[in-house]
């Protein structure tokens, strides 16, 4: 079992749809949790940070973390064709400071 | 406003040739990375180094070696060069927030490195 599981997509909604990605982890020592978003031909560029459970919400975007479950969640209120890209979650433990990806979702949003 | 710059863009290399990516970074920051991206396969680490001369293996660092003589610059060498080494290149830089804890939580990333081998 892989430490980060994230399903690859990819992902096609419509404009203005919620959206909702998600992880699951299996080692109960990760504390932070990031969302990435990489668009074609691009680096990954941070989008969300999270400690420990709870809630995030910044803009149109909301991460969630239930340590309970290892599951984390990122929203896409009102989704737009300009949010078209692929989405990693990351995670590194209290201490760790090398964060361990998953493999991303690809999300496409068509107008 | 550089970041994390990374030459070249591109390269084709074939089987058993050697190659050095470059990777600079202006922003001080102590800790660089190497990941390799393979289609929906996510970043794997190849090297990592925490300052200037001191590196460490990642989860995939055969086949690669790595050299960190200053805090700006992070090279990556391909001694011989093999199919497999085809993929995407990332170099990224970070500086803790919490230096006690040695927490990490934002990378910055270059615009990678397509390499593929023929």
């Amino acid at each position: 079992q892989k430490e980060v599981e994230q399903d690859p997509g990819p992902l096609s909604v419509p404009e203005g749809a919620i959206v909702s990605l998600n992880c699951t982890y299996s080692n109960s020592a990760f504390q932070y949790f990031m969302w990435y978003r990489q668009y074609s031909r691009k680096g990954p560029e941070l989008l969300m940070y999270t400690y420990s459970s709870g809630n995030k919400e910044d803009g149109r975007f909301t991460a969630q973390v239930d340590k309970s479950s290892k599951y984390i969640s990122l929203f896409i209120r009102d989704s737009q064709p300009s949010d078209s890209a692929t989405y990693l979650c990351a995670m590194s433990a209290g201490g760790s400071y090398i964060p361990t990806f998953g493999r991303g979702t690809s999300l496409i949003v068509h107008p | 406003n550089a970041g994390v710059t990374q030459t070249p863009k591109f390269r084709i290399l074939k089987i058993g040739q050697s190659m050095t990516l470059q990777c600079t970074q202006d922003m001080n920051h102590n800790y660089m990375y190497w990941y390799r991206q393979d289609p929906g396969m996510g970043l794997k680490l190849i090297y990592y180094s925490v300052g200037a001369g001191i590196t460490d293996k990642g989860e995939v660092p055969n086949g690669y070696n790595v050299s960190r003589s200053t805090t700006e610059d992070f090279p990556l060498r391909l001694e011989l060069a093999a199919p497999s080494q085809t993929s995407v290149y990332f170099c990224a830089s970070s500086s803790p927030r919490d230096r006690a804890s040695a927490t990490n939580e934002k990378l910055f990333f270059g615009s990678g490195t397509q390499l593929s081998v023929l």
